[in-house]
């Protein structure tokens, strides 16, 4: 059983603070992680899909890191803003098509 | 952008009533998938289609669901007889070779509630 795991499960974060989570995942047969932000009544959203070992993407105030050696990747979001509320999930391909998905991390940006 | 369509957005229910989801898939894609997210656990792959072929359904509970794709195009989920453990967000997503690394295209999702 391939088991992708997220930390925390959620989080207040108030707003303009910085805040960051964790997607862990066997290293093995490792193929691409993916970062998926989900806001309430919509579609989940690809934010990075990540392939190689220490890889680092960013998107506006959002970035994510990749360690495939050691099974993680995390999320970073600078200057939290109440848009940035959503789950955020994480998925990983082993070796083929199929994604595996962590539980989410379920963000909440206080005003 | 082109999106992933899916009705309706929302079910209710009676337990052992037939119920149906529908998914059209971003054109060009010729995989789709079906996942189901129940509760505070992550999506979990129901089924997945290339074109019209079924390619993985292993976690798919054939007594009561079904799935086609007849044309390889929109797809529809099916159970029958729905069980109150059923009760769960349905997403639909697509995906193509071109979007590399097995990027997949998600669609609103359908929040089926049985009572």
């Amino acid at each position: 059983i391939l088991n992708v795991e997220q930390s925390p499960q959620s989080l207040h974060v108030q707003e303009g603070d910085s805040t960051n989570f964790t997607c862990s995942f066997p290293s093995s047969n490792f193929y691409a992680l993916h970062w998926y932000r989900w806001e309430t009544a919509k579609s989940p959203k690809a934010l990075f899909v990540m392939t190689l070992n220490g890889d680092e993407k960013k998107k506006g105030r959002i970035s994510a890191t990749l360690n495939t050696k050691e099974g993680y990747s995390y999320l970073y979001i600078k200057g939290s803003q109440p848009e940035d509320s959503a789950t955020y999930l994480c998925a990983s391909n082993f070796g083929n098509e199929k994604l595996t998905f962590g539980t989410g991390t379920r963000l909440t940006i206080i005003p | 952008e082109a999106e992933v369509a899916q009705s309706p957005r929302y079910k209710i229910t009676e337990k052992s009533q037939a119920v149906a989801f529908w998914c059209d898939p971003i054109s060009g894609h010729a995989t789709l998938y079906w996942y189901r997210q129940i509760l505070g656990q992550g999506p979990e792959l129901l089924v997945q289609f290339q074109d019209e072929s079924v390619v993985d359904d292993s976690q798919l509970p054939k007594d009561r669901f079904s799935a086609e794709r007849l044309k390889g195009v929109d797809s529809t989920l099916k159970i029958q007889p729905a069980e109150l453990g059923d009760s769960a967000m349905y997403l639909c997503a697509s995906s193509s070779p071109a979007a590399g690394a097995y990027e997949q295209y998600f669609g609103p999702g359908t929040r089926l509630t049985v009572t």
